[in-house]
């Protein structure tokens, strides 16, 4: 079974800080991987993608992909009240001909002002 | 204004009713996607169709049906035989051709009662 794992969190954090948000997955040929924020009540929303080893940077938000250890993580410079919301990682995935995302649970932060 | 639109925001229906979701996009892409969430759960793929005139069953097919008679359109069924239909219903679409970002419409929350 393909999985992306995630902790549950709620991850808290002061107004500020950074925020650190993990994300395993289990299936070695990815290629693609995916950062999403979901604010309650609402749709999930892109905010970085990363195909490449290392360190990928926009604005506050910088993705870090370690294919070797199948690891893939989102950091949240200067956390803001308003980056409370859960965030989500997705894999992309071979079906067949086909390619679908496999989707972490998601991980709850709370930025405290 | 580019995007994907899913109508009606909110929908109710009696059990027993087959219901059909709507969802639209102009973004030209050529895959889409339809994911319920549940309260607490992570997203479950019901259908994908990554071409006009095919699609492939997600993880959760049973009790909803689709068609992709257009690339802008790809409704959702929603049919008696879905034991548990009350959830957020997210539809999204994706350029496709070696592009696997995903892109969300604003959801359907349909509750059954």
């Amino acid at each position: 079974q393909k999985e992306v794992e995630q902790n549950s969190g709620p991850l808290s954090v002061p107004e500020g800080a950074i925020a650190s948000l993990n994300c395993t997955y289990s299936d070695r040929v990815s290629q693609s991987f995916f950062w999403y924020r979901q604010y309650s009540g609402k749709s999930p929303e892109l905010i970085m993608s990363i195909y490449s080893n290392g360190d990928k940077e926009d604005g506050r938000f910088t993705a870090q992909l370690n294919k070797a250890s199948q690891y893939v993580s989102l950091l949240i410079r200067d956390s803001q009240p308003s980056d409370s919301a859960t965030y989500l990682c997705a894999v992309n995935l071979r079906d067949g001909n086909n390619r679908k995302l496999i989707w972490g649970l998601g991980t709850s932060l709370a930025v405290n002002p | 204004d580019g995007g994907i639109t899913q109508s009606p925001k909110y929908l109710f229906r009696k059990e027993g009713q087959n219901v059909t979701l709507s969802c639209e996009q102009n973004l030209n892409h050529d895959a889409m996607y339809w994911y319920r969430q549940d309260p607490g759960q992570g997203l479950r793929l019901i259908y994908y169709s990554q071409i006009v005139n095919d699609f492939q069953k997600g993880d959760i097919a049973e009790g909803y049906s689709v068609s992709r008679e257009k690339k802008e359109s790809f409704p959702l069924t929603v049919t008696s035989a879905q034991k548990n239909p009350t959830a957020f219903y997210l539809c999204a679409s994706s350029p496709g051709q070696g592009t696997y970002e995903q892109y969300f419409g604003p959801g359907t929350r349909l509750t059954v009662t």
